[in-house]
């Protein structure tokens, strides 16, 4: 499987929103709505901060959204807080019980 | 509350192997799947397999196939994670993660493997 397809870095100012992508093809992200994102931060595990493409698990601000269009998977953040600046990842289903990893993207908060 | 608590660093010479484990607490072992996942110094995520703790069957990823395998003890609510041959490229923090649809809300907190002579 090929790791899915995220900008190397994003940035944006506090309190403007940014949009991470996550491109996969029609054998991942656009063939199942199991598309999940990771926040993690330096020297940290990983933290899941949307599942199913568009849920939010239980202590996860509503600033964070994701959706899904065709083979394309993104998470929107908005209200952008200092404490946001992370990488981010994106996983979906791959079938025949496989995962797959985007490639990460730096959030970087002016 | 549900942890899992993962095996201390190791440091292995090229061509050995490493077994790394994660001990689960705080829910029913067999309930969920554990999966590994690894990240190379200043990498990405990299999905590695995963094991059905209730029935013990596993799934790889091609990458990985025929160097790692995923076991066991539901005795112990520990599964285990053995990477053979190793080589420069395997030197990475190992994790395993508590799996529900495709979704990784737990994680352990990592061991790092160092492959050096």
């Amino acid at each position: 499987q090929s790791a899915l397809t995220q900008p190397r870095s994003v940035s944006g100012s506090p309190g403007q929103s940014v949009t991470i992508s996550c491109t996969g093809t029609s054998s991942d992200v656009g063939g199942y709505n199991y598309v999940s994102w990771y926040q993690q931060h330096p020297g940290k595990a990983p933290k899941l901060m949307i599942y199913d493409v568009n849920k939010r698990p239980s202590g996860v601000p509503d600033r964070f959204s994701g959706s899904k269009s065709g083979n394309t998977a993104s998470l929107t953040i908005s209200g952008l807080q200092a404490e946001d600046e992370a990488d981010y990842y994106c996983c979906s289903y791959a079938g025949s019980y496989t995962l797959v990893f985007g490639g990460g993207t730096k959030l970087t908060v002016l | 509350q549900v942890q899992l608590v993962q095996s201390g660093a190791e440091v292995k010479k090229p061509g050995a192997s490493v077994k790394v484990s994660c001990k689960a607490s705080g829910y029913t072992f067999t309930s969920y799947a554990i999966h590994w996942v690894r990240q190379a110094p200043g990498q990405g995520l990299e999905w590695m397999g995963w094991i059905h703790t209730g029935n013990g069957n596993t799934k790889y990823s091609q990458r990985f196939q025929g160097r790692v395998t995923i076991t066991r003890d539901t005795s112990a609510s520990t599964a285990y994670m053995d990477l053979s041959s190793l080589g420069s490229e395997d030197t990475a923090v190992y994790y395993c993660a508590r799996e529900f649809n495709c979704n990784y809300e737990y994680w352990g907190q990592g061991t790092l493997v160092t492959v050096s002579s």
